[in-house]
């Protein structure tokens, strides 16, 4: 069984299209989190959400809106895609607090995302 | 707000033969986890190895060890015994104890493994 899976793992668009990314986690963690890696693979954080709520937002453009429908799940639709919008993004989930089981993050297997 | 450094872009080692990566951090806060994840081709994020500020006693992991310093925030890697299947990209990355906290990462550093 896959810890934490996003789907789909490659996605190619045309700029100005709309396009989601979905994620779910069965490791019963409550907080669930986006990240997007670069070109020169720099990992930075857009979102992270607890129990459906929106806990981190990083300065990420509008047109990126995350969905929680349960603790189980973190979405990721984009709007009017930009060739600048071409990365990986990884959804990562964990417990809330950093204290409990060490804090670390466990990952999916990333999507990659190629704006045309 | 944290940062991560890792200032070596890249580096290599012969297999069979000992490698250090380096990264140095900064941050204010006195609780906190510094990890090292690798990221193979697969591009799959995998965590090697935790270590929980509070504790003196460096952590260790089969051939995976650190090195923690925290007075000077340094948190280096050292892979023992280097394997072909160690090639990979790894990033250092802190996160502060507490609720709602995030992992920030390093730039990372590309490791090959020569024959």
């Amino acid at each position: 069984d896959t810890a934490v899976s996003q789907t789909p793992k490659y996605l190619v668009t045309q700029m100005g299209n709309d396009k989601s990314i979905k994620c779910e986690q069965n490791l019963g963690h409550d907080t669930m989190y986006w990240y997007k890696q670069d070109s020169k693979k720099f990992l930075k954080i857009m979102f992270s959400y607890n129990n459906k709520e929106l806990i981190i937002n990083e300065t990420v453009p509008n047109r990126f809106s995350p969905k929680s429908p349960d603790k189980a799940h973190l979405n990721l639709h984009i709007n009017s895609l930009e060739l600048g919008d071409s990365a990986v993004y990884f959804c990562a989930s964990s417990h809330r607090l950093a204290g409990a089981f060490f804090g670390e993050l466990f990952f999916g297997e990333g999507s990659r995302l190629t704006v045309l | 707000a944290q940062t991560v450094t890792q200032s070596q872009p890249e580096m290599s080692v012969q297999e069979a033969e000992t490698v250090t990566l380096s990264c140095t951090y900064d941050t204010s806060e006195s609780d906190y986890y510094l990890f090292w994840y690798k990221q193979p081709p697969s591009r799959q994020m995998i965590l090697v190895i935790r270590q929980e500020a509070y504790k003196q006693q460096n952590a260790t992991e089969n051939r995976f060890s650190v090195n923690f310093q925290k007075a000077a925030k340094s948190f280096s890697l050292k892979i023992s015994d280097s394997q072909l299947g160690d090639a990979a990209m790894y990033f250092c990355a802190y996160r502060r104890t507490g609720a709602n906290s995030k992992l920030t990462f390093g730039k990372g550093i590309t490791l090959s493994v020569r024959p």
